[in-house]
């Protein structure tokens, strides 16, 4: 199976919002709600900021939020900070026992 | 402290073999499943394989199937990734990752601890 197709780069200014699509098929991601994303620092390993779809783990701070419709997922960071600016993955169950991450996104914060 | 450690990277010629550990601590090793997710220099995150809590039960990647094995000893609170006839796009840091959640025979599929990660380079 194909990777999750995610936009390659995305940019915004500090305090703005912004959102990151990752689009799967319905065997995917239009099929699970296991949807997680992930940021990755250079050098550092993957942090999880949601998983479930909309689910925030304990210390993730509220300006992440997730969202699915139909096959694609979409993250959403609001009140862009500078130490936003990372790599961030997303990752679905794509049945069988197998898991799909997307390309991933490079999050530049001008 | 709740820490993953992973080891056993190195340098291996195509056709070799090696194997990866990752050393658990401060949870409860057994009641979590346990995942290997590759990252290729340069690029993004790709799942590799992963076991169940108790061990009793394996996934792998269509990339991987039938050259690695993924185990665990519970005893040890290590989990390994023994790969076999490796390739040069097997290069990558491995890291290993703990699922979210509480569940020694089921899988959540998202993971919310991870190491530092090993490099393994496939090269003549």
């Amino acid at each position: 199976q194909s990777a999750l197709t995610q936009p390659a780069s995305v940019s915004e200014s500090p305090g703005q919002s912004i959102t990151i699509s990752c689009t799967g098929t319905s065997s995917d991601v239009g099929n699970y709600n296991l949807v997680s994303w992930y940021q990755q620092h250079p050098g550092k390993a993957p942090k999880l900021m949601i998983y479930e779809v909309n689910k925030r783990p304990s210390g993730v701070s509220n300006r992440f939020s997730g969202s699915k419709s139909g096959s694609t997922a979409s993250l959403t960071i609001s009140g862009l900070q500078a130490e936003d600016e990372a790599d961030y993955y997303c990752c679905s169950y794509a049945g069988s026992g197998n898991l799909l991450f997307g390309g991933g996104t490079k999050l530049t914060v001008l | 402290e709740v820490q993953l450690l992973e080891s056993g990277g190195g340098l291996v010629q195509p056709g070799g073999s090696l194997r990866l550990s990752c050393a658990a601590s401060g949870f409860t090793f057994s009641s979590y499943a346990m995942s290997w997710v590759r990252q290729a220099p340069g690029k993004g995150l790709e799942w590799v394989s992963i076991i169940s809590g108790r061990g009793g039960s394996t996934y792998y990647a269509d990339s991987v199937k039938g050259r690695f094995t993924t185990s665990r000893d519970s005893s040890k609170n290590t989990l390994y990734l023994q790969m076999n006839n490796l390739r040069t796009e097997d290069t990558a840091v491995y890291y290993c990752a703990k699922d979210y959640l509480v569940c020694p025979d089921c899988y959540y599929w998202y993971f919310d601890l991870w190491g530092r990660g090993t490099l393994v380079t496939v090269s003549s």
